[in-house]
């Protein structure tokens, strides 16, 4: 089965780094995503690890470390605008679930002013 | 842009109703999902679909079946509602990695 925690809330203030984190337990691994949700909207694709390291995109870095079922969203000089719910999200190898995704429960960060 | 139509924002329907929930995708995308998303459960799947004519049962299934008739449409059906599945409904396509969501439906079943 797939178990995957995250932290259920973050605060940070405006113009500060945040670190969301997230470790997995799954059978099989087949890459690591994290969406973006605001409140009342669809999730949005914001990042995907297969391999590990950082993957940097603009103010937004994910780490992935496979060996230890871990990674982490990093948001630099976070705006107000960051204030959303983070979902990790893990691809496990199964039969007939390639292309599944397992979420979390997500991460919901307020940014202060 | 892709863009992923769920017919309805919100519905609201009564216990033993049998409910349709449209979902419909423009990019000729082979596989579509329904989730459903509670508080604190996060994002759960209930059914996808690799291609017409094609489904498979995700993590709860129980109470719930799909049509996908139509490469870029697919229909969660729920043939006798219930209070437990009151729920924010999201549909998704995806072509490769990316999983892209529908604005979601949320259902209050009474």
């Amino acid at each position: 089965g797939q178990n995957i925690d995250q932290p259920t809330e973050m605060t940070a203030t405006e113009g500060a780094i945040v670190q969301i984190n997230c470790t997995y337990q799954t059978s099989g691994f087949n890459g690591l995503f994290w969406y973006q949700q605001h409140a009342g909207e669809a999730p949005t694709f914001l990042s995907y690890n297969v391999l590990d390291g950082l993957e940097e995109k603009g103010r937004f870095s994910s780490f992935l470390s496979r060996s230890k079922g871990y990674s982490y969203l990093l948001l630099k000089e976070l705006q107000m605008k960051d204030s959303a719910s983070y979902l990790c999200a893990v691809r496990p190898i199964s039969s007939g679930s390639a292309r599944q995704l397992t979420f979390g429960s997500g991460t919901q960060l307020t940014v202060l002013p | 842009d892709v863009k992923v139509t769920q017919s309805s924002r919100y519905l609201v329907k009564r216990t033993g109703e049998k409910v349709f929930l449209e979902c419909v995708q423009d990019m000729d995308h082979e596989n579509m999902f329904w989730y459903r998303q509670d508080p604190g459960l996060g994002l759960r799947l209930i059914y996808f679909s690799y291609d017409v004519k094609m489904k498979e049962k995700g993590d709860i299934p129980e109470g719930y079946s799909v049509s996908r008739e139509k490469k870029e449409r697919f229909s969660l059906i729920l043939e006798s509602a219930s209070t437990n599945q009151t729920s924010m409904y999201l549909c998704a396509s995806s072509l490769n990695e990316k999983l892209f969501f529908g604005s979601g439906t949320q259902l209050s079943v009474l």
